[in-house]
């Protein structure tokens, strides 16, 4: 099942714009964490934020977190065109057995050039 | 190369039969996930191991097992194979200090007709 749940389900911008996806999910985290994957490939971690920790920065990633709400937000900022993917947020719950990465359904994002 | 890597990258095989699925983790690595990818349910967590015992199941047929063996290696074994079990299965490894910073392997693409 389904811990997060990405908004937009799919994003289109052009170069050098900013791109920002959001990530809602269901129970109480110890961490949040995003990931990206180009089509049919494995996913690549890009950056994670403890539950304690409100904001994340990483080059031209910037990554929120709100506990109250229960939400993420990604935003990648002067997208290019290699950007082009799609984008999972993934949560280890404070109260599941094992750390497995639970995933949400993931934003497309489409940066044209 | 992420350092975690999987055999075979595709597999094409018949309703009924029985496939293997290989990972290797990244060096160092003690726990192992399975996923399974289809378009319908997204990135659906399978199974952990860590350091050669079951640590979590998550939406894992019965149909499907997986072991860890001593040198670390895990396999995933699918059988009475139906159309819907087609999907693309990663695997990830993660570090024995918890669940920061997975990788991913390249994914197993598995059809069956």
């Amino acid at each position: 099942s389904q811990q997060g749940e990405e908004d937009p389900q799919a994003l289109s911008i052009q170069e050098g714009e900013n791109a920002t996806m959001n990530c809602s999910y269901k129970t109480s985290i110890n961490n949040l964490q995003w990931y990206r994957q180009n089509s049919g490939r494995g996913l690549v971690h890009l950056i994670l934020i403890r539950s304690n920790e409100r904001e994340k920065h990483s080059g031209r990633l910037r990554v929120t977190l709100d506990t109250s709400k229960k939400s993420s937000s990604l935003l990648i900022t002067a997208s290019r065109a290699a950007d082009t993917a799609s984008y999972f947020c993934a949560t280890v719950g404070a109260n599941q057995a094992g750390t497995a990465l639970i995933f949400g359904k993931g934003t497309t994002l489409s940066v044209s050039s | 190369d992420s350092g975690v890597t999987q055999t075979p990258k595709h597999l094409i095989t018949a309703t009924g039969q029985r496939v293997t699925l290989r990972c290797s983790p990244r060096s160092g690595d003690l726990s192992v996930y399975w996923y399974q990818q289809s378009l319908d349910q997204g990135l659906q967590f399978l199974i952990q191991y860590y350091n050669g015992e079951e640590r979590a199941k998550g939406n894992i047929l019965e149909r499907f097992s997986a072991q860890q063996f001593p040198d670390l290696h895990s396999e995933l074994n699918l059988s009475s194979l139906e159309l819907g079990d087609s999907a693309l299965y990663f695997c990830a490894s993660s570090g024995q200090q918890g669940p920061y910073g997975y990788t991913f392997g390249s994914g197993t693409r598995l059809t069956v007709v």
